[in-house]
């Protein structure tokens, strides 16, 4: 999990209001990724940004926005939007300009329970 | 699209025996194939990785993977499971979407090793 933080790890918010997760990372990369990770589903790719101040939607962006001003942030809000937002959130990072082949490294994620 | 499929949902295997869970994958052209861990309420960790060459990966904590085109499979592999390796594996491709690479994951692969 080093050098990518998440917070806060467990989140609770009442139905019908909006909640932003934080991810930030030092290790100067150029991608960062989220993910929503549900029982039986594995990872499901919300947004990604290759590059600051620029992002694109992923598998299911429904219900869900981002901004990337920073290198080293991607905040993800969760919107009234969404139908089920109740889920594990990871949020990774990948250095972009190196072999496309680099992996992953991911955040410790946080967990959202909406009431 | 590519894609990668796990079919088992849970691998049961007593401490000492070896461990084997499996991985199938559908790609056009070569495919980059990885593995990750996931311990409880923990983000994922890269333990290996097929680009090319030898068809026999070797990585973190003792795990390897063989690579077999002619069936299509990439599964990991441990001569000896320990207790502290039950935890969820990932299997994932390189995608490709919009001129970036994305992995996709498959759905998991829960290991619990019997002491």
């Amino acid at each position: 999990d080093g050098g990518i933080t998440q917070s806060p790890k467990y989140l609770f918010r009442k139905e019908g209001q909006n909640v932003t997760l934080s991810c930030e990372q030092n290790l100067n990369h150029d991608a960062m990724y989220w993910y929503r990770q549900d029982p039986g589903q594995g990872l499901r790719l919300i947004y990604y940004s290759q590059i600051v101040n620029d992002f694109q939607k992923g598998d299911i962006a429904e219900g869900y926005s981002v901004s990337r001003e920073k290198k080293e942030s991607f905040p993800l809000t969760v919107t009234s939007a969404q139908k089920n937002p109740t889920a594990f959130y990871l949020c990774a990072s990948r250095p972009r300009g190196q072999s496309s082949t680099d992996t992953q490294y991911f955040g410790p994620g946080t967990r959202l329970t909406v009431l | 699209a590519q894609s990668v499929a796990q079919p088992e949902d849970q691998v049961n295997v007593a401490e000492g025996n070896p461990l084997t869970v499996k991985c199938t994958y559908s790609v056009s052209g070569n495919p980059y194939l990885f593995w990750y861990v996931q311990y409880p309420n923990r983000g994922l960790q890269f333990l290996l990785k097929y680009i090319t060459g030898d068809n026999l990966v070797k990585g973190s904590y003792g795990f390897e993977a063989e690579f077999n085109k002619s069936q299509t499979s990439f599964h990991l592999k441990k001569p000896s499971a320990l207790v502290s390796d039950s935890a969820l594996y990932f299997c994932a491709v390189r995608d490709e979407r919009g001129g970036s690479y994305i992995p996709t994951f498959g759905r998991g692969t829960s290991l619990i090793v019997h002491p």
